[in-house]
């Protein structure tokens, strides 16, 4: 079984300030890694993920996330947050031959001007 | 606009009674799963249906049934209702051997008192 977890539950940052949101996971097989995020009342919206080759991924609205295969992590990262990147972001897995996503318990990121 | 429609995106039930949720989803779109997301947790997956059959089921009761249609719409059904039963319920399709993740809808909002 897989399982994720999200190392913080809030994440208060300044705008135009980096932020970078940690994911670890453990698994016993091949996995494919991914971040979504949630805004207000709406469903889940996908911002990248790692499926194989390069370590670095890059995704939509600036953020980039980077594998870690020895530690186990897939850490999302962007350099400079903007007021409409408060929402709640989720790292989650699938096996590679699965059929599921198994989610963290989510970071509330809360942008303040 | 993601493509992946649910209805009603809100619903009152009282404890004991029977809830339908409806899901429909981008044409070619052939897996929907379901996902249950409790107040301030991750989304956990309740089960998937893949040509009209249920190919996967989390830690979910047999309350807890699912329907696909030809037309790649898709039905939750949840009986007799409890009050942990409270969440947003959401939808997520694909097409087989997409690994790039699901396309979730906005969800429906289910309380039950």
């Amino acid at each position: 079984a897989q399982s994720v977890t999200q190392l913080d539950s809030q994440v208060p940052v300044f705008e135009e300030a980096p932020v970078e949101l940690r994911c670890n996971y453990s698994s016993s097989v091949s996995v494919y890694l991914f971040w979504y995020v949630q805004y207000p009342n709406q469903g889940l919206q996908l911002l990248l993920k790692y499926l194989s080759g390069s370590t670095l991924v890059k995704g939509i609205n600036g953020f980039e996330a980077e594998f870690n295969k020895s530690q186990t992590s897939f850490h999302l990262r962007k350099p400079s947050v903007h007021i409409s990147d408060t929402a709640e972001y989720f790292c989650a897995v699938r096996r590679a031959a699965g059929n599921k996503l198994t989610f963290g318990g989510g970071t509330r990121v809360l942008v303040k001007p | 606009e993601t493509g992946v429609t649910q209805s009603p995106t809100h619903l009152i039930k009282t404890r004991g009674q029977q809830v339908t949720l409806r899901c429909s989803s981008q044409s070619g779109h052939n897996t929907v799963s379901w996902y249950q997301q409790a107040l301030g947790q991750g989304p956990q997956f309740i089960f998937q249906y893949y040509r009209e059959e249920e190919n996967g089921r989390g830690n979910f009761p047999p309350r807890f049934s699912g329907l696909q249609f030809p037309n790649y719409s898709s039905e939750l059904n949840v009986n007799a209702l409890e009050l942990d039963d409270s969440a947003l319920y959401l939808c997520a399709t694909s097409q087989v051997g997409d690994n790039y993740g699901y396309t979730f809808g906005s969800g429906t909002r289910l309380t039950v008192v």
